[in-house]
């Protein structure tokens, strides 16, 4: 099955700073890939997708760029802000939102 | 609209003990999902139904676990025995169909002792 490996567990950046946070995937039959963002003690709630026919897709202060022949995706939030503490997760699935498998995690901390 | 619901929001057990999770979805979403959340993991996908059909139940544990969904709306998923490793939050989300965008869930967060 799919694999969904996310770095890095961790980053910190200054407000006003990027953030990349980068996965990779195994199943090359992968074709929808979601980043969440959960907050501490809240539901994970979706940020942006992206679809394999796509090669980038920006939204505001967010981007996710995917690459299918190395199979790897990432997340770029730019101009960052506290509000945009908590934890990303990435995700991939073999169809739309089927069999969806998750990443570990990254914890960003925005410091003000 | 309202969001997916899901009871109870806490539960502690003792290992070997029975546990029950309830799930109801918003309104007119047909793609029902359960996953476990261990602390410090991403979410893992344990089921999902598409209406009262099961599309996939390939890492669910079927000697503890099952889940059900018989009218095609709300939904449980129940642990039987449970092991310690079971601690986990339990989240359920659920979309228009399996090409819309989940909806999570608050979820339940069990404690197995």
């Amino acid at each position: 099955g799919e694999n969904v490996e996310q770095h890095p567990s961790t980053l910190s950046v200054q407000e006003g700073d990027s953030a990349v946070i980068k996965c990779t995937y195994s199943d090359s039959a992968s074709n929808y890939f979601p980043w969440y963002k959960q907050e501490l003690g809240k539901r994970p709630q979706l940020i942006i997708d992206i679809r394999s026919n796509v090669g980038e897709k920006k939204d505001q202060r967010i981007a996710v760029t995917l690459n299918k022949t190395a199979k790897h995706f990432s997340l770029h939030i730019t101009e960052t802000q506290p509000e945009d503490s908590a934890v990303y997760f990435c995700a991939a699935s073999p169809y739309n939102n089927n069999d969806m498998r998750f990443g570990a995690g990254t914890r960003l901390t925005v410091k003000p | 609209e309202a969001g997916v619901a899901q009871s109870p929001r806490y539960k502690i057990i003792e290992k070997r003990q029975s546990v029950a999770f309830w799930c109801n979805p918003i309104s007119g979403h047909a793609t029902l999902y359960w996953y476990q959340q261990i602390l410090g993991q991403g979410p893992k996908l344990l089921i999902q139904f598409q209406n009262n059909g099961v599309v996939d139940d390939s890492q669910l544990p079927k000697d503890r676990f099952s889940a059900e969904r018989l009218k095609g709306v709300d939904s449980t998923l129940k642990i039987q025995p449970a092991k310690l490793e079971d601690s986990a939050v339990y989240l359920c989300a659920s979309s228009l169909s399996s090409t819309y965008e989940q909806y999570f869930g608050p979820g339940t967060r069990l404690t197995v002792t």
